[in-house]
């Protein structure tokens, strides 16, 4: 199947701070997503990108399907972007395969 | 919208015990997930259903888990019996059609003592 690896595992960051998280995946997909776990448990959908770049606020993320990366990019980090960092792959069908996830701990 | 309702939010049992969880998606939505998240570890999937229908379940232990999804709306996983090792958040999710709003639930954080 299709793995997934995500880095750093962790990371710490003073407020403020800028930070690029990174997703390397094994095969080709035509499904990535980026989710935001916050300290409560809930997984919050960021983007829906298999390819190419968006932003939204000062998170934004940049997928390289034929080089099979993507990158979440956080900007002027908050104490609120605090959580686990998930990325998420997939084929057709919809159903996603997981990484293990960066922690990012914002600290004030 | 209402987002995903799942329920309970909390559930201790002892080994050997069923527990259930139920899930109602987003209306409209088409496609719902179970999917199982170990402390520490990315959720895995462990069944998707397309309206009523089974369309992947090749990771659920059928041994011991079973789901049902009634009518193509809401949902229930159980488990029968439990070990510890399903100690785990069981969480539900839903899309539009393929990967398309896809949004999770709060999920059930389970306990097997």
């Amino acid at each position: 199947g299709i793995q997934v690896e995500q880095s750093p595992p962790d990371l710490i960051l003073q407020e403020g701070a800028n930070s690029t998280l990174r997703c390397n995946f094994s095969d080709s997909v035509n499904n990535l997503q980026w989710f935001h776990q916050n300290p409560w448990g809930q997984l919050i959908n960021l983007f829906y990108i298999p390819s190419g770049t968006k932003q939204n606020g000062r998170l934004s993320a940049t997928t390289v399907a034929t080089e099979r990366y993507s990158l979440l990019y956080i900007s002027s980090s908050q104490t609120t972007d605090s959580g686990v960092y998930f990325c998420a792959v997939g084929r057709s069908q919809g159903n996603l395969i997981f990484g293990k996830g960066t922690k990012l701990s914002v600290k004030p | 919208e209402a987002g995903v309702a799942q329920s309970p939010r909390y559930k201790i049992i002892e080994k050997r015990q069923s527990v259930a969880f139920w899930c109602n998606p987003i209306s409209g939505h088409a496609t719902l997930y179970w999917y199982q998240q170990i402390l520490g570890q990315g959720p895995k999937l462990l069944i998707q259903f397309q309206n009523n229908g089974v369309v992947d379940d090749s990771q659920l232990p059928k041994d011991r888990f079973s789901a049902e999804r009634l009518k193509g709306v809401d949902s229930t996983l159980k488990i029968q019996p439990a070990k510890l090792e399903d100690s785990a958040v069981y969480l539900c999710a839903s899309s539009l059609r393929g990967s398309y709003g896809y949004t999770f639930g709060s999920g059930t954080r389970l306990t097997v003592v």
